[in-house]
């Protein structure tokens, strides 16, 4: 069964430094989004991507964040100068283009920021 | 979008049916009801969702009231491997992307 994939599983950094986490949406998926969830807290929205535009971005997606589709597997999200507040689970999902709008999650990047 | 309310957690024991609610009754007549899953340490995923008429697949059963303005998720017979938070969210049927509101949801507790 197709999957979204995440990697790394597991990024330590340290405050200050950029960080580019990467995820493979499911081939034929046309949509790609990330979420985060902060230890114990709610998945939140970051951001949806379609036709290599943002289409829509929450209030954390600050100039702190961007993302990128870099070629035609790979969608990445990178955060340019990490905060100890960045620490959390960040989910990649895509979507089909049509169908029932059900979104496909990745098993998630741990970001811990030192 | 539409408020829900469910339970913050729930217990079953293993191999028995278990019913997590989900009050929802400001739904829009267009949304569908959509139910994901959070098992521990995963990504979330999609269960089952429905408009009006009560639902079957593989994973669960989905009951939607006659009012719409609530919904019973159903897992016939727990498993341990159940044991997750499950959001019952609201949802529009299609219209190319649309991000998923997730709430606090039910933790499921399986009792072997």
């Amino acid at each position: 069964e197709p999957e979204v994939t995440q990697t790394p599983s597991h990024q330590v950094t340290q405050m200050g430094q950029e960080v580019i986490l990467r995820c493979v949406p499911i081939s034929n998926h046309l949509y790609f989004y990330w979420y985060r969830q902060i230890l114990g807290q709610k998945v939140e929205f970051l951001v949806s991507f379609y036709n290599n535009e943002i289409s829509e971005k929450s209030e954390i997606f600050d100039d702190q964040f961007s993302v990128e589709r870099p070629d035609g597997s790979n969608f990445t999200l990178k955060i340019r100068s990490t905060k100890l507040e960045d620490s959390a689970m960040y989910f990649c999902a895509s979507s089909p283009e049509r169908g029932e709008n059900i979104q496909y999650f990745g098993a998630g990047t741990r970001l811990s920021v030192l | 979008d539409a408020k829900t309310t469910q339970p913050n957690s729930m217990e079953s024991n293993e191999e028995e049916p278990v019913h997590l609610p989900c009050n929802h009754s400001t739904i829009s007549g267009t949304d569908y009801i959509h139910w994901y899953r959070q098992l521990p340490s995963q990504g979330p995923e999609y269960v089952i969702h429905g408009l009006t008429s009560n639902v079957n697949n593989r994973m669960a059963s989905l009951a939607i009231a006659e009012d719409r303005k609530s919904s019973t998720l159903i897992l016939h017979r727990a498993t341990l491997r159940d044991a997750a938070v499950y959001y019952c969210i609201p949802r529009k049927l299609s219209g190319g992307y649309q991000k998923v509101t997730f709430g606090t949801g039910t933790k499921l507790q399986v009792i072997p």
